[in-house]
């Protein structure tokens, strides 16, 4: 089981440029979400999904779109990426809402 | 809405020190879940523990032992005779019964294990 994956691992952007950040997980569970994390301040959730076909806004879904086409996919989108958005982004999964999540490696963006 | 905070933003400790990590969360439900993560350095987060709120049994696995108390709306980590390979960000979350797949984490606490 590879688990939970995510590409690229690192991506610099310029402002105003779109890029998908890529998540996929082999372990056909049916939750999904998107996190970022900034410098003391923990990990705050972008989108989440609890299955294919729905998705749903979290904490900080501004300048951020999903979609959910699989139950092993979950790409977010950056639509016109801002300096802002510079941050550490992490993809999990779990079988149910409440249980352990399993997080991917990440991915640093920085956008200039 | 759900909150946890850590207030302990950086901690330093000489190996072999016991260390206590603290949590407190706010929450309307009834019904949550906390949990525990580490972020080492080499970044990725490791799953820690998970509580409901019905289990107010503390746990021990090894070194590390939980303390959940919902009469402070704590869920404290303990680690006894830290090492260096303890140095770490610990994270505690909170996932209400209710909120789908809404994880509320801490802003963190980075343990600094000194040889």
């Amino acid at each position: 089981n590879a688990g939970v994956t995510q590409t690229p691992k690192f991506q610099v952007l310029k402002t105003g440029q779109s890029m998908t950040l890529q998540c996929a997980q082999d372990m056909n569970h049916e939750y999904m979400s998107w996190y970022r994390q900034d410098p003391g301040m923990g990990l705050r959730l972008i989108h989440y999904s609890v299955g294919a076909g729905i998705t749903d806004q979290g904490e900080v879904p501004n300048g951020y779109n999903v979609s959910r086409s699989t139950t092993e996919d979950f790409p977010l989108r950056l639509l016109s990426a801002a300096p802002s958005q510079t941050s550490v982004y992490f993809c999990a999964s779990s079988s149910t809402g409440v249980d352990e999540q399993f997080f991917g490696p990440g991915t640093r963006l920085t956008v200039l | 809405a759900q909150k946890v905070t850590q207030a302990q933003t950086e901690i330093s400790v000489v190996e072999k020190e016991d260390v206590t990590l603290d949590c407190v969360y706010e929450t309307r439900d009834t019904t949550y879940y906390l949990f525990w993560y580490k972020q080492p350095p080499s970044g990725e987060l490791v799953f820690l523990i998970r509580r409901n709120s019905f289990d107010e049994q503390n746990e021990i696995s090894g070194r590390y032992s939980w303390n959940f108390q919902k009469s402070t709306s704590s869920f404290n980590f303990t680690i006894t005779a830290s090492q260096v390979v303890d140095s770490a960000v610990y994270f505690c979350a909170l996932s209400e019964f209710n909120a789908g797949n809404m994880l509320t984490f801490g802003g963190g606490t980075r343990l600094m294990v000194k040889p």
